[in-house]
């Protein structure tokens, strides 16, 4: 157990619609990370929050936003889905911002018919 | 741009023997990090290992080793003796010191699956 959790575990939702992913990081982690893991794209990396603040941006669609709350725990939305954005999404999280260990979540699978 | 090859998509072996997972990686930055994870059928990301660009000294932790040449920009994975609980998906992964923020770019992955 990594101590980063996520939720839901399973999602099942239909085109157009929109959904919330949620974290939790492990505790004393500033930094929360998310991630897409897809068939054909692989692990890709979304996007970045330290503290709160957004840190990095990586191939995260203008469909897709996340935040970072207060009390450190991040949410990714994901709007108008579409069938490509089923994927298994990762949550990652370390205690500083640059070169540290990430710890993964168990991630949360989405379903998009 | 910086980026991790995993050429071997699939790998099948017996119980026993022994395994090597390669990874090579492109980067323009001097300081780097490189990880290996493991993503067993249950499907979540165990952390293995982190070696900086610095520390090229091999490692070994059990049956696991790495081994980490800057020269050819590799960073092999072993198992020594696999048992069937290392069947699982191997990625490599890289992250820059000069990079915004500490993103890993991650390798294809390996499927390795270990018959009994």
């Amino acid at each position: 157990d990594s101590g980063v959790t996520q939720t839901p575990k399973h999602l099942i939702t239909a085109t157009g619609q929109r959904v919330t992913l949620r974290c939790s990081p492990r505790s004393g982690d500033l930094s929360v990370y998310w991630y897409q893991q897809s068939l054909d794209q692989g692990l890709q990396f979304l996007i970045q929050y330290y503290n709160g603040e957004e840190r990095a941006k990586g191939n995260i669609l203008e469909r897709f936003s996340a935040q970072q709350f207060p009390d450190l725990h991040s949410e990714l939305n994901l709007s108008s889905l579409e069938l490509g954005d089923s994927a298994l999404y990762f949550c990652a999280s370390s205690p500083g911002t640059y070169t540290d260990t990430q710890y993964f979540g168990p991630g949360t699978r989405l379903t998009v018919l | 741009a910086q980026k991790v090859t995993q050429a071997q998509t699939e790998i099948s072996v017996v119980e026993k023997e022994d395994v090597t997972l390669d990874c090579v990686y492109e980067t323009r930055d001097t300081t780097y990090y490189l990880f290996w994870y493991k993503q067993p059928p249950s499907g979540e990301l165990v952390f293995l290992i982190r070696r900086n660009s610095f520390d090229e000294q091999n490692e070994i932790s059990g049956r696991y080793s790495w081994n980490f040449q800057k020269s050819t920009s590799s960073f092999n994975f072993t198992i020594t003796a696999s048992q069937v609980v290392d069947s699982a998906v191997y990625f490599c992964a890289l992250s820059e010191r000069k990079a915004a923020g500490n993103k890993l770019t991650f390798g294809g992955g390996t499927r390795v699956l270990v018959k009994p």
